[in-house]
C-alpha cells in the first residue's frame, strides 16, 4: 500500500531556510517522480517541483531561485530546502507521486510550516 | 506561469448535476491533454479524482467526468451526493516541465 509521510521542523524562523523529508512506503522513489506542493492556509495549491526517477529535478520558475528537491534512495525518501523564508512561506507542505499527464496520484497528508519569529 | 482561472464557488442539490470550469490558455489547458482534477476535504490532503482530462482513477465513482473544450476544461458530478461537497482543484502541464493549479471551487451541495 502505497504511503507517503512528510516530515520536519514544526517552525522556522524568517530568513531561514525551511526543511522538509518525505518518506516513502510501498514503492521505490526510483520509479516515477515525487513532487512537492503547499496551500496557504485558506488559499489554493501551489506547485513546487519534481525530482525524477533519474533524480533531474524541476521547480516552479516562481520559487526556483529558492528551492532546492533532492532524495535519499537508501532511505526511500525525498527532501525540500526553501531557503529565506518569509510568513508568506507559511503553508501546509504536501509531498505526492506523479501519475500520468502530470497527475499527483498519491499523496502524503500534509504538515503545516508557520514561519514565525 | 499564471493560475488556471476556477469559479470561486459552485452548488447544487442533491441528485443534480454540476458543473466546474477551469480556464487557461493555448500554453497549458488547450496544449495538452494533460488536465487533472483533485478532490479537497476540510483539512484533508488533495485526492486525485481525474487524469488526462477524462480518465478516472480506480475507486473513484463514475458520476464524475472531465472533459475539455479549447482552453476551457470541466469537471461534472452527476447525482450529486452530500459526501461531494469540498473543494475542487485542476491542474495542468503548463510545458518546460512545470505545472499550474487553479484557484479552486468551493462544492456546495444545498
Amino acid at each position: 500500500q502505497m504511503q507517503l509521510q512528510e516530515s520536519g521542523p514544526g517552525l522556522v524562523k524568517p530568513s531561514e531556510t525551511l526543511s522538509l523529508t518525505c518518506t516513502v512506503s510501498g514503492d521505490s522513489i526510483s520509479s516515477y517522480y515525487w513532487s512537492w506542493i503547499r496551500q496557504p492556509p485558506g488559499k489554493g495549491l501551489e506547485w513546487i517541483g519534481y525530482i525524477y526517477f533519474s533524480g533531474a529535478t524541476n521547480y516552479n520558475p516562481s520559487l526556483k531561485s529558492r528551492v532546492t528537491i533532492s532524495r535519499d534512495t537508501s532511505k526511500n525518501q525525498f527532501s525540500l530546502k526553501l531557503s529565506s523564508v518569509t510568513a508568506a512561506d507559511t503553508a501546509v507542505y504536501y509531498c505526492a507521486r506523479g501519475g500520468s499527464a502530470w497527475s499527483l496520484d498519491y499523496w502524503g497528508q500534509g504538515t503545516l510550516v508557520p514561519v514565525s519569529s | 506561469q499564471s493560475a488556471l482561472t476556477q469559479p470561486p464557488s459552485a452548488s447544487g442539490s442533491p441528485g443534480q448535476s454540476v458543473t466546474i470550469s477551469c480556464t487557461g490558455t493555448s500554453s497549458d489547458v488547450g496544449g495538452y491533454n494533460s488536465v487533472s482534477w483533485y478532490q479537497q476535504h476540510s483539512g484533508k490532503a488533495p485526492k486525485l479524482m481525474i487524469y488526462e482530462v477524462s480518465k478516472r482513477p480506480s475507486g473513484v465513482p463514475d458520476r464524475f467526468s472531465g472533459s475539455k473544450s479549447g482552453n476551457t476544461a470541466s469537471l461534472t458530478v452527476s447525482g450529486l451526493q452530500a459526501e461531494d461537497e469540498a473543494d475542487y482543484y485542476c491542474s495542468s502541464y503548463a510545458g518546460s516541465n512545470n505545472v499550474v493549479f487553479g484557484g479552486g471551487t468551493k462544492l456546495t451541495v444545498l
